[in-house]
């Protein structure tokens, strides 16, 4: 079975400039999320998907950030315009469910913003 | 708020000896623990999982136990080898929030030949 699928997998790019993520989550997997992982930190949630609708995006900079995810399936996460502080690795994650069921996570995209 | 707190690293060990990787938490209620591990150049994967107090997760030779008293998951191997090296990470999360899982900032550890 294929894991989460993200690309590109590093991507360098000027401030200013935008930039866009891509995650196909496990096939048959409802749930989705996208997670910013600083160096040297633990994963925190941007934003959680339900099938295509975005039920918490709270933690989501609203301002520069947006996210899609189309038919349900695979998404698109994009800053516009990217700034020095967004270097990071940005992952995706899906499960089939809530609570209890085990979130399985991508290789992530790590983001240079020069 | 919740919150996860670990060893910070990196830890660098032999191979064949003892692994222990503190982690202690702050969470209302009773959430589930985990240790997620984070390969060189892949994804975060779930190790190992315990639901409520004096659970003990196993994988992989990894142990930890679920101590509600002292709020701790400390994570466990009692001979490591050359291939755990990675980067680990204690994590938590409550019933009541739905999916939102709490994480550490990781432990980078090291295992030399």
């Amino acid at each position: 079975e294929a894991g989460v699928v993200q690309s590109p997998r590093y991507k360098i790019i000027e401030k200013k400039q935008p930039v866009a993520f891509w995650c196909n989550p496990i096939s048959g997997h409802n749930t989705l999320y996208w997670y910013l992982q600083n160096l040297g930190q633990g994963p925190e949630l941007l934003i959680r998907y339900e099938n295509e609708e975005a039920v918490d995006d709270s933690q989501l900079p609203k301002d520069r950030f947006s996210a899609e995810r189309l038919k349900g399936v695979d998404s698109t996460l994009k800053i516009q315009p990217a700034e020095l502080g967004d270097s990071a690795v940005y992952l995706c994650a899906s499960s089939s469910g809530q609570d209890y069921n085990e979130q399985f996570f991508g290789p992530g995209t790590r983001l240079t913003v020069l | 708020g919740d919150s996860v707190t670990q060893m910070e690293g990196p830890v660098t060990l032999s191979e064949e000896a003892f692994l222990t990787i503190n982690c202690t938490y702050t969470a209302t209620g009773y959430p589930s623990l985990f240790w997620y591990v984070q390969y060189p150049g892949e994804g975060l994967q779930l190790l190992l999982k315990a639901t409520k107090a004096d659970d003990k997760g196993s994988n992989k030779g990894f142990e930890a136990t679920y101590r509600k008293e002292t709020t701790s998951f400390h994570l466990e191997k009692g001979s490591v080898q050359v291939s755990d090296s990675a980067v680990y990470f204690c994590a938590l999360k409550r019933y009541s929030s739905a999916s939102k899982i709490i994480f550490g900032s990781g432990t980078r550890l090291s295992i030399r030949p």
